[in-house]
């Protein structure tokens, strides 16, 4: 069974960092792209950021909210993903919920979600 | 590309059948996806192509459309399906969510 776990959300000071993780298993984490999906209180589902699969070279992608500040990143060999977030605003206030990637002709639906981390960013 | 959804609430009885709409600012050939997400829980996958249906998730589900316009149809709604519901384009970067449809009892 495929399962997605996260881990590190918390309270923070606006412009400090934080680093979260997404532990996999069930699967073949180097084959599949991993991405990090946002949801801050009350509101939608925002896309954040993906990293390709070892077939693709490992290669990312940052929506422009979080590019420059976001650096999303892997480690097959403990079959994780890792998000770490310079430079936080209150708005990047949410839920992050870690997805395992599909790939399409160009893009990615997401099959199988975790259950997220809370990351709260205030002073 | 901008996904927007509508309505945003969809008052309906249990065993009705539910109608949600998906419009794409730009034609994204069949590159859509359905979620579906229930009261403090994470979404979960229903449609892929705009019309595959995901593993284990039943035929009440369907999906249609490509290009600019997409549906999804609940056929007769059973109290669990009850929940928030968005699409999702992967036709390019960046990807993008819909703004979602709240399905609620009436």
């Amino acid at each position: 069974e495929v399962h997605l776990v996260e881990s590190g959300g918390g309270l923070v000071q606006p412009g400090r960092s934080l680093r979260l993780s997404c532990s996999a298993s069930g699967f073949a984490f180097g084959a599949y792209a991993v991405t990090w999906v946002r949801q801050a209180p009350g509101k939608g589902l925002e896309w954040v950021a993906l990293i390709r699969g070892n077939a693709y070279s490992r290669t990312t992608e940052y929506a422009a909210s979080v590019k420059g500040r976001f650096t999303i990143s892997r480690d097959d060999s403990k079959s994780s993903a890792y998000l770490q977030m310079d430079s936080l605003k209150t708005e990047d206030t949410a839920v992050y919920y870690c997805v395992r990637g599909i790939p399409d002709v160009i893009g990615y639906f997401f099959d199988n979600w975790g259950q997220g981390t809370l990351v709260t960013v205030s002073s | 590309i901008v996904m927007t959804q509508s309505p945003a609430t969809l008052s309906v009885s249990p065993g009705e059948r539910a109608t949600l709409s998906c419009r794409a600012s730009q034609s994204i050939r069949s590159s859509l996806a359905w979620y579906q997400q229930e009261p403090g829980q994470a979404p979960r996958l229903l449609i892929y192509d705009a019309s595959t249906r995901a593993t284990d998730i039943p035929a009440r589900f369907s999906g249609s459309g490509s290009g600019t316009e997409f549906t999804l149809t609940i056929s007769s709604l059973q109290s669990e399906d009850f929940a928030i519901y968005y699409c999702q384009h992967y036709h390019n970067w960046p990807l993008s969510f819909g703004g979602g449809t709240k399905v609620e009892s009436k």
